[in-house]
Parts: structure tokens; sequence; C-alpha cells
């Protein structure tokens, strides 16, 4: 069974600084999808960034970038010039990408905060 | 307006009470799903369903059930609600064709049993 890892439960970091939050998973497959998803204290999960395990180059979506290591299993996402809007909880998920398979598997979680 | 709504945003329950969740979507998507999450657990899905006539379950989908009344209606309901389905529920939409399959989540109901 595929499982997602985020191994720091809360992260903060200095308002226009850059963070890293880890993300580790472990699957058989070859073929699959990794997401970060952002809870803000609304509670609406909002997609972030996704990537595609076939493509070799790292997903970006404006301040966020990712660091996929696809050998290692590992998808840290990057903050850079972080502000008071990206206070939230952020969720790594994996989905397997085979055409019909449509459980996201979640991790834990990672509750960042930011320091003005 | 929201693409993908769900009501009620909050209920509180008692034990043993039929309660029924109800999620509509406005993105013309074919793909629906509900999931809960917990403290400390991230989310789990419970049902999906890849269209009206198409129901599946998910990890967790003892004491749950599902209703697909058109495909931008996906309900879920607790025929008899217990105190540890107390969390905050998720319903979802994707939309076939995409490959990716995103998902788009609504802003989530939390569901306390008395």
């Amino acid at each position: 069974a595929q499982t997602v890892t985020q191994s720091q439960p809360e992260m903060s970091v200095q308002e226009a600084e850059t963070v890293t939050l880890s993300c580790t998973y472990d699957t058989s497959e070859s073929d699959y999808y990794l997401f970060w998803y952002k809870q803000p204290p609304s509670r609406q999960m909002i997609l972030v960034i996704r990537q595609e395990a076939y493509k070799q180059q790292n997903a970006t979506e404006n301040r966020f970038s990712v660091n996929f290591q696809k050998a290692a299993k590992s998808f840290s996402l990057k903050i850079s010039d972080s502000q008071l809007g990206d206070a939230a909880m952020y969720f790594c998920a994996y989905r397997r990408g085979n055409f019909g398979n449509e459980k996201l598997t979640f991790g834990t979680g990672t509750r960042l905060t930011i320091i003005p | 307006d929201a693409d993908v709504t769900q009501t009620p945003r909050n209920r509180i329950t008692k034990t043993g009470k039929r309660i029924m969740l109800e999620c509509s979507q406005t993105k013309g998507h074919d793909r629906m799903y509900w999931y809960r999450q917990d403290p400390g657990l991230g989310l789990r899905l419970i049902y999906y369903s890849f269209d009206v006539k198409d129901i599946n379950k998910g990890e967790i989908s003892d004491g749950y059930s599902v209703s697909r009344q058109a495909q931008a209606k996906f309900s879920l309901s607790l025929e008899s609600a217990i105190p540890n389905q107390t969390a905050l529920y998720f319903c979802a939409t994707s939309a076939t064709g995409t490959g990716v399959y995103e998902q788009y989540f609504g802003p989530g109901t939390r569901l306390t049993v008395t």
C-alpha cells in the first residue's frame, strides 16, 4: 500500500524568508502523481502544485516550487518570499496513475507559521 | 460563487440520529468524492462516484452511505451517527479526460456527534 509521510508536524519561518516542507512516499508504481494542498484556517483545501512522476522537471507555481527526487521518493515544497497568507496546514498527497484509480493518499500535514 | 458547495457547514447531532451531508458542484465534473479529515490523520476517502450510476467504496466506508442524485449532486449519509464519526468532511470533484484528475475540494462540513 502506498504511504505518504510528512515528518515535520510544525514549521515556522520569518516573513520574506524561504522555507521547505518535506514529504516522502512509498510506492512500487512507476506512474503516479504528487500534489501539495494548502489548508488555511478557513478549512478550504486548495491545490498549490502538482508533479507528474514521468516529468523530470520540477514543477513551479510562482513562489512555490518542488524538489522531486523520484529515486529517493521525496517530494518537498519550497515557499520563497514567505507571506503572512501562506500560514496554513500543508498536505502532501499521492495518486496512482492508472486510469480509474481515484484514491488520493494524504500525509498527516505540516502546520506552517509565518513570523512577522 | 463557489464551484463546490457543501451544506451544512457545521452540524451538531446526537448519537443514533440519521444525518445527511450534501454536496453540489457547478464545475461540470463527472467524478465526485467524500473524504473525512481527523486531526493528525490527514484526509481519508469514504466513497467516490465516476458518474450517476457508478458508486465505489473508499478505505473507510463502514457506517456511511452515499447517493448520487445527479451529475452535480453527491450526498453522504450517516444512518446512525456515533461519536467517532465526529470529523471534518470534504466533498471533492474531478474531471475525466484531464489526465491528472486533480481534485477540487468544497469548503468542508464540521460534524460533531454528541
